[in-house]
């Protein structure tokens, strides 16, 4: 396993509510990257956290947004959601910033109806 | 054009065949290169970087073609086990992300 947790496992929520997705990184990795990934898709980019602040990010709209903790564990909030939404959400964890080498957790995967 | 893109497969192939995958990409600057491999409904883990040189682990390996912009996983004597989506991977430093191809199904049967 790489150490990487992320809650909840499952999560189902109607269009137009909000949701908060977790993910705590493996010890000593201070970068979270998290990405969706739709059905039959690659993972996709959303974001990067290094040291409590953004990063980099993907092309996904500001109702996307998140939080770095000093422990490193990071959230990701996503506003208003949309029936494309639905999708398994990872969060990748890496020693630093410009590290290629990212530790996934096991997702949740978010269902909106 | 997507920046990386992959046959979407399935690939059936026999126990002890040898099955190879291609992946495209576009951004020639691009430096570095990665297979992982996602089974059904769990995250995706590493399988092995990829080098112009190449790079082999026991029945795997993968090579990286700079001139056509492809990338190649032969995997010699399938096993059961080896049955999952092989996701071809480019590393974008400028931007601290990983961007996926569309992945490729592989299925062995007995």
């Amino acid at each position: 396993e790489t150490g990487v947790t992320q809650s909840p496992t499952h999560l189902i929520k109607t269009r137009g509510q909000q949701v908060t997705l977790r993910c705590s990184s493996q010890s000593g990795h201070n970068t979270v990257s998290w990405y969706q990934q739709a059905l039959g898709q690659g993972p996709q980019f959303i974001f990067q956290y290094y040291r409590e602040e953004e990063n980099g990010r993907g092309n996904f709209p500001p109702r996307f947004s998140g939080l770095q903790f000093p422990n490193y564990s990071s959230e990701l909030n996503v506003n208003a959601l949309e029936l494309d939404d639905s999708a398994l959400y990872l969060c990748a964890s890496s020693l630093g910033q410009g590290d290629y080498e990212q530790y996934f957790g096991p997702g949740t995967r978010l269902t909106v109806t | 054009r997507k920046e990386v893109e992959q046959d979407p497969g399935p690939f059936n192939v026999p126990e002890g065949a040898t099955v190879a995958f291609n992946c495209t990409y576009s951004n020639s600057a691009s430096q570095s290169f990665f297979w992982y491999r996602q089974d059904c409904r769990k995250e995706p883990k590493l399988l092995m970087s990829v080098y112009s040189s190449g790079n082999e682990d026991g029945r795997f390996t993968a090579q990286l073609n700079r001139a056509s912009q492809y990338i190649s996983l032969l995997i010699r004597d399938s096993k059961l086990s080896d049955s999952a989506t092989y996701l071809c991977v480019r590393f974008s430093g400028g931007y601290n992300k990983l961007i996926f191809g569309a992945g490729t199904r592989l299925a062995v049967h007995p």
